[in-house]
C-alpha cells in the first residue's frame, strides 16, 4: 500500500479543540477516512471525505483536505473525555476497496 | 447493524503450532480483509479476499495463509507460529466505502 503518516500522540484539555494531522501519498485516492479505535475494540468509521471535496463538517467534527499538499486533518471541537482513543487516517488504493491506514494518533483528553 | 465477529479475543499459542483465526460477517459482503496491528506501525494488510475461494496477498503475507470457503467466513492460518507473529489481528469486511471491523484477536506466541 501507499504511505500514510501521522503523529503518534496528542494530548488536549477537555473542552479544547483537537486537531489531528495526516499526510498521504496516493493522489488517485477516491476516499479519505478517519477511523476511531476505542480501547479493546476494533476500528469504527468516524467520517470520510471524497477526494473532490475540500471540507466536510459533521457536528463536532471538521475534516479538511488539501489535495495539493496531500494533507488531511480532523478537528474535534469541544473535546470530551469520551473522545480519548486512537484515530487512524486512511486512504483507498488499488482495487477491491483496499485501504491503507496510517500509524494512528493516540488522543489523550485531560479532564 | 453490520456485525463482524472473530472467534477469540485472546489466544496464547506455542512456537511452531498451527493457528487458525476465524472471522464471520453477516452482511453478505464480498470483500474481506485480515490486518495485523502493531504499536507505531498502524494496520498492515496481510491478505484479502474478493470472492469465495479468491484471495490476494496484501503487504505482509509471509508466514500466513487464508481460506474462504463460504462468503461469510474468512480464516487466517499461521502454519507454524513464531514469536514475531505476536500481535493484534483484525478482520474487516466491506461492500462499499466503509470497512466494518471485528473486535480483534490478541495473539501471543510464546
Amino acid at each position: 500500500g501507499e504511505d500514510v503518516e501521522q503523529s503518534l500522540f496528542l494530548s488536549v484539555r477537555e473542552g479544547d479543540s483537537s486537531v489531528i494531522n495526516c499526510t498521504y501519498t496516493d493522489s488517485s485516492s477516491t476516499y479519505l477516512y478517519w477511523y476511531k479505535q476505542e480501547p479493546g475494540a476494533g476500528l469504527q468509521l468516524l467520517t470520510y471525505i471524497f477526494s473532490n471535496m475540500d471540507m466536510k463538517q459533521d457536528q463536532r467534527l471538521t475534516v479538511l483536505l488539501n489535495k495539493k499538499d496531500k494533507h488531511l486533518s480532523l478537528r474535534i471541537a469541544d473535546t470530551q473525555t469520551g473522545d480519548s482513543a486512537i484515530y487512524f487516517c486512511a486512504e483507498t488504493y488499488g482495487g477491491y476497496q483496499k485501504v491503507t491506514f496510517g500509524t494512528g494518533t493516540k488522543l489523550q483528553v485531560i479532564p | 447493524d453490520v456485525k463482524v465477529t472473530q472467534s477469540s479475543r485472546y489466544l496464547v499459542k506455542r512456537t511452531g503450532e498451527k493457528v487458525f483465526l476465524e472471522c464471520v460477517q453477516d452482511m453478505d459482503h464480498e470483500n474481506m480483509f485480515w490486518y495485523r496491528q502493531d504499536p507505531g506501525l498502524g494496520l498492515r494488510l496481510i491478505y484479502f479476499s474478493y470472492d469465495v475461494k479468491m484471495k490476494e496477498k496484501g503487504d505482509i503475507p509471509e508466514g500466513y495463509s487464508v481460506s474462504r470457503e463460504k462468503k461469510e467466513r474468512f480464516s487466517l492460518i499461521l502454519e507454524s507460529a513464531s514469536t514475531n507473529q505476536t500481535s493484534m489481528y483484525l478482520c474487516a469486511s466491506t461492500t462499499g466505502y466503509e470497512q466494518y471491523f471485528g473486535p480483534g484477536t490478541r495473539l501471543t506466541v510464546t
